[in-house]
């Protein structure tokens, strides 16, 4: 079965700062590894996804992520945070078999200080 | 492309009605709906699979008798709360995977239920 920790609960980091958002996960086969992002009482918005190919993902709001395979991680990255970035992250994965659904990490919550 | 549009946004009920949530998919054909449940400040947990034409798959320990899915066709897919309770109030989103090389979800922009 499919799992994604995502260790901390909470992330503040300072405007202007890089930002690091953990997420390891547990598949059988291929991961498909996504990251959305959550504002309050909205949808998911899509933020990136690995599925083959390069290892470092580069995805939308200047979020990028990268796969590594031998940590089973998939952590979100951003050069420079920005107040706007506040929210809820959640890393997701579902492996390569079909329409299985995805399982999400219990979310982390970014609060960037101005 | 690839919108589900999901609606109401937001609803406020009282204890013991029923109350119907819509994910309708605008430009392709989902024969695939997840149905996911967020409760406040957690993640979001899978309710159920529901496939066009077939009955729902259920998680376990999600009420079949309570949360009524349907997905009569390939843009329709309806979650009902039958006899509604105040424990059922959260977050409701559905997700429709997509096909091909996009591989990967698109998700309606949630229900907030109310039960009162």
């Amino acid at each position: 079965a499919q799992s994604v920790a995502q260790p901390e609960d909470q992330v503040n980091v300072a405007e202007g700062n890089p930002l690091t958002v953990k997420c390891t996960y547990s598949v059988s086969g291929n991961p498909y590894l996504f990251w959305y992002v959550q504002y309050p009482n909205r949808g998911l918005q899509f933020l990136l996804k690995y599925i083959t190919g390069d290892n470092l993902v580069k995805g939308s709001y200047g979020f990028e992520a990268e796969f590594n395979k031998s940590q089973t991680s998939f952590h979100l990255k951003k050069p420079s945070a920005l107040v706007s970035d506040s929210a809820l992250y959640f890393c997701a994965v579902r492996d390569d078999s079909g329409n299985t659904p995805l399982v999400f990490g219990k979310g982390t919550r970014l609060s960037v200080i101005a | 492309g690839a919108v589900v549009s999901q609606h109401p946004s937001r609803v406020i009920c009282k204890s013991g009605t029923s109350v119907k949530i819509e994910c309708r998919s605008l430009d392709f054909q989902a024969t695939t709906m997840f149905w996911y449940r967020q409760f406040p400040k957690k993640s979001l947990m899978l309710m159920a699979t529901s496939n066009e034409g077939s009955k729902a798959t259920y998680e376990q320990g999600v009420e079949k008798d309570k949360f009524l899915i349907n997905h009569a066709s390939l843009t329709l897919s309806t979650l009902t709360v039958t006899s509604a309770h105040p424990e059922d109030s959260s977050f409701y989103i559905c997700s429709a995977p997509l096909e091909g090389v996009r591989r990967g979800y698109t998700f309606g922009s949630g229900t907030r239920l109310t039960v009162v």
